[in-house]
């Protein structure tokens, strides 16, 4: 079975542009999360979908960041424009309904300068 | 008051000793509660999860539910070189749409030759 996939892996940017982040969960899995973990701290979850539904945003910077599940399957999160304090890791996960377990993508890493 | 609290560490152990990683928690209203493991540079990873009061083991670790005392606790015996990297608690509350994890910062564990 795929894991979680995400990309790009790394992203690079300066202050006031912005930047777009991809998700794919694992096949069947009708929960999906976005995750915003900056260095020396635990995940923080930034929006939680149910299929194309939007669950929590309550964490989510709306003036600058937005998120997107059209289909029910991938999502893409983005950030508009970047600023210094959004460099941290973007963490995709994903849940079957019913099941607790979170399973993590591998992270985007995002440096903004 | 921080929602969920971890000592950051470093925690540092000999190779085949017993490591004691500690969480408490605020929410009286959770639910579950896990432990995930991040190596340097990677994504968390489910290792253990505990639903009631009292021992779960599973092989070498040990996880440990005192709701009363809003305190859960992992334990890892024989500890291995391998086991070196940030250990996270992660409690789960109950939001309309259920399944909200909230993580600590992390407690960093090395584990010495």
């Amino acid at each position: 079975e795929a894991g979680v996939a995400q990309s790009p892996r790394y992203k690079i940017i300066e202050k006031r542009q912005s930047v777009a982040f991809w998700c794919n969960p694992i096949s069947g899995h009708a929960t999906l999360y976005w995750y915003q973990q900056i260095l020396g701290q635990g995940p923080k979850l930034l929006i939680q979908f149910q299929n194309n539904g939007v669950v929590d945003d309550s964490q989510l910077p709306k003036d600058r960041f937005s998120a997107e599940r059209l289909k029910g399957v991938d999502s893409t999160l983005k950030i508009q424009p970047a600023k210094l304090e959004d460099s941290a890791v973007y963490l995709c996960a994903s849940s079957s309904p019913g099941v607790e377990t979170q399973y993590f993508g591998p992270g985007t890493r995002l440096l903004v300068l | 008051q921080k929602e969920v609290e971890q000592n950051s560490g470093p925690l540092s152990v000999p190779e085949g000793a017993i490591a004691s990683l500690n969480c408490t928690y605020s929410d009286r209203v959770s639910q579950s509660f896990f432990w995930y493991r991040q190596y340097s540079g990677k994504s968390p990873e489910l290792i253990m999860s505990i639903y009631s009061n009292g021992d779960k083991e599973d092989g070498r670790f040990t996880a440990q539910l005192n709701k009363a005392s809003q305190y859960v606790s992992l334990l890892i015996r024989d500890s291995q070189p391998s086991d070196s990297a940030t250990y996270l608690c992660a409690v789960r509350v109950l939001t309309g749409g259920g399944n909200k994890l909230t993580f600590g910062t992390g407690t960093q564990l090395k584990v010495e030759l």
